[in-house]
């Protein structure tokens, strides 16, 4: 099936400095791509979506200089967290519209918990 | 009113129990309803969808909604120590670009 791999599964980095997580989607092409955050008991909230080739679209609240969107090919998109502050502490996720599977076909990566210090 | 609302949980049972999981929303407009699976420390999996009204089955699974009460739920039947996953419901309006709203999951415990 679709896989989607996100690298780095955990990063720690000090407060002020960026921190980039990329999602490959491996035998298939991402047109779409959507990040999430999701805090601790808390639901997948979405950040952004990027569609390869074009601005991304960022939902209400999420800063887009501070979250840098970048999907310039079909197989990979990032995410890069400018100037980290210890609030931006999450799990991040990204997920790829998956071809073939209608209107509900989302393949997530395996999620980044960065950790701010 | 948050869009989609979920009990948290957590959730535990002893092996065989049969578990229902549930989510109510407030958008009329949904048209997907999904159920994803969380393992610890991984993204979520699709374990089933239904669109519109109505149930369906797969395996020990069920799925149910019923949009004139804003109520949708999963039923796990014979349920086994690895289901022990956190549940998340989500739910998309119609149409390609239309994203998903996630319901905040429920941590399931499944004693063997």
């Amino acid at each position: 099936g679709a896989v989607v791999s996100q690298h780095p599964s955990w990063v720690i980095c000090k407060s002020g400095t960026s921190v980039k997580i990329e999602c490959r989607s491996l035998d298939f092409q991402a047109t779409t791509m959507f990040w999430y955050r999701q805090f601790p008991k808390q639901s997948l909230m979405l950040m952004a979506t990027s569609n390869e080739g074009s601005k991304a679209t960022y939902e209400q609240g999420v800063e887009k200089d501070k979250f840098l969107i970048n999907h310039a090919s079909l197989t990979l998109s990032t995410l890069t967290v400018t100037s980290a502050h210890p609030e931006d502490s999450s799990f991040y996720i990204c997920s790829a519209a998956t071809p073939g599977q209608g209107l509900v076909g989302y393949t997530f990566g395996s999620g980044t918990r960065l950790t701010v210090v | 009113q948050k869009e989609v609302e979920q009990d948290p949980g957590p959730l535990s049972v002893p092996e065989g129990a049969i578990v229902s999981l549930n989510c109510t929303y407030s958008n009329s407009a949904f048209q997907y309803f999904m159920w994803y699976r969380q393992y610890s420390r991984k993204g979520p999996e699709l374990l089933m969808y239904t669109y519109s009204s109505g149930n369906k089955e797969d395996g020990r699974f069920t799925a149910q909604v019923d949009k004139s009460s804003k109520y949708i739920s999963l039923f796990i039947r014979d349920s086994q120590p690895s289901d022990s996953a956190t549940y998340l419901c989500a739910m998309k309006r119609l149409g390609g670009s239309e994203k998903l709203v996630f319901g905040k999951g429920t941590k399931l415990t499944v004693n063997p």
